[in-house]
């Protein structure tokens, strides 16, 4: 199986910062990467999938990059309701979850 | 609008199986739709199964989880099961169907509530 990680596991942010999450396959998947975002006791909620393309009703400073083995979800301007756990996701082979990066507040 | 209802709480000794049932309304059953599961334990991360095909029936497992899980379905009331066998205290977790478009690069759109199985020994 194709093995995720993410990093980091964990960052404190402020409002209004640009945060950054990195996450890596083990072999190459193309642009077969989504990223979710869940809220404690909360379903997981799409944000972005293709590795970049936008899921309709995701706020715009969500964005998503990266092909091959590496990728990158930036929000431009973290607001308060964007603390939450964020994953990524393989869909190339299997449907393989990170391991997760919590955003919490600084 | 697309729902997915799952199964009550589940309370199980360490060694029995359990089976969780997952019912979706709001669109055709056996179209092209997968049904997978994953699961979540207090704290971590979310972990895949493996996914489901209501239509031909066909799965396929987490290498994590084969040998234990069975994943099936019943057409007749658009119902997905999984039951995962051979329980450990590990396995206490909160357990989710999801709904996720089939083939490759394909994405989970729509979640159940979730099904909390706890283990005891």
């Amino acid at each position: 199986d194709i093995q995720m990680t993410q990093s980091p596991s964990s960052l404190s942010a402020s409002v209004g910062d640009r945060v950054t999450i990195t996450c890596r396959a083990s072999q190459s998947i193309s642009t077969y990467l989504n990223w979710y975002q869940q809220k404690p006791g909360k379903a997981p909620k799409l944000l972005i999938y293709a590795a970049s393309s936008l899921q309709s009703g995701v706020p715009s400073r969500f964005s998503g990059s990266g092909s091959g083995t590496d990728f990158t979800l930036t929000i431009s301007s973290l607001q308060p309701e964007d603390f939450a756990t964020y994953y990524c996701q393989q869909s190339y082979t299997t449907r393989a979850f990170g391991p997760g990066t919590k955003v919490d507040i600084k | 609008q697309v729902q997915l209802v799952q199964s009550g709480a589940e309370v199980k000794k360490a060694g029995a199986s359990v089976k969780v049932s997952c019912k979706a309304s709001g669109y055709t059953f056996t179209s092209t739709y997968d049904i997978n599961w994953v699961r979540q334990a207090t704290g971590q991360g979310l972990e895949w199964m493996g996914w489901m095909n209501p239509n031909s029936g066909d799965a396929g497992y987490a290498e994590s989880f084969q040998g234990r899980v069975t994943m099936t379905r019943d057409t007749s009331i658009s119902t997905a099961y999984m039951e995962l066998s051979s329980l450990r205290s590990e396995d206490t977790a909160v357990y989710y169907c999801a709904r996720g478009p089939q083939g490759t690069g394909a994405t989970i759109d729509y979640w159940g509530q979730g099904t909390l199985v706890t283990v005891s020994s």
